[in-house]
């Protein structure tokens, strides 16, 4: 099935550091999302963002809709211990009630 | 209960058997959600319903995979006959409206059942 194309795949940092990731498509998005999950757990949604350009912030999680529509990262900063995790972005298409999902990105923080 | 809660949490089975997997979306929600997570991979959708329709169940693999919500609320999806590739995480998850229309509507995940065909 489609995916969004997510990077990087990894990463490990120190303690507080800051972190990026991206997540790219082909295809238009009306809305973009991101996720972290927990082993055992379901996603819980960390980020919305319904129109292009947008700039939204969540405590120390930053994420932004891209000009294109086809584009969206996600920016932690002074990371902790318990951001450990993967984090996925999700995209919706116009109409569609169907989340496609990126591959996510497996952070590990070292404290 | 508060969240989106799933039964079993894990179900071993052999390949060839029926399995049932069990899904109790939050109170009140009009909105339920199936998707399938392979291991290193995000979750794909499988079919969505609104109320106790299937209003897209384009995700679906195959006639193998069928998914019913009699009531609008409780939704079980069952897998026939059932092949080692069908080993996954099914994630269910619900809204209270869906997500189109309502820019603020956000889908909650329950913790999913780990499927695992021998």
């Amino acid at each position: 099935g489609q995916q969004l194309n997510q990077s990087p795949q990894s990463m490990f940092i120190q303690e507080g550091e800051d972190v990026s990731m991206n997540c790219t498509s082909s295809s238009i998005f009306n809305t973009w999302l991101w996720y972290k999950q927990d082993p055992g757990e379901g996603p819980v949604l960390l980020i919305a963002l319904y129109k292009a350009g947008e700039l939204t912030s969540n405590g120390r999680l930053t994420a932004q809709f891209g000009i294109t529509r086809k584009d969206s990262f996600l920016n932690i900063s002074a990371s902790i211990p318990s951001d450990v995790g993967i984090y996925f972005c999700a995209g919706l298409q116009g109409g569609s009630e169907k989340l496609v999902f990126g591959k996510g990105m497996k952070l590990t923080v070292n404290p | 209960g508060a969240g989106v809660s799933q039964t079993p949490s894990n179900k071993v089975t052999e390949k060839g058997k029926y399995v049932e997997l069990r899904c109790d979306p939050i109170s009140g929600h009009t909105a339920l959600y199936w998707y399938r997570q392979s291991l290193g991979q995000g979750p794909e959708f499988l079919i969505y319903f609104q109320g106790t329709g299937a209003a897209d169940d384009s995700g679906l693999p195959n006639d193998r995979f069928f998914a019913v919500r009699p009531e609008g609320s409780v939704s079980t999806l069952k897998i026939q006959r059932t092949e080692r590739g069908d080993s996954a995480v099914y994630l269910c998850a619900s809204s209270s409206n869906g997500l189109t229309g309502l820019s603020t509507d956000t889908q909650y995940f329950g913790p999913g059942t780990r499927l695992t065909v021998l």
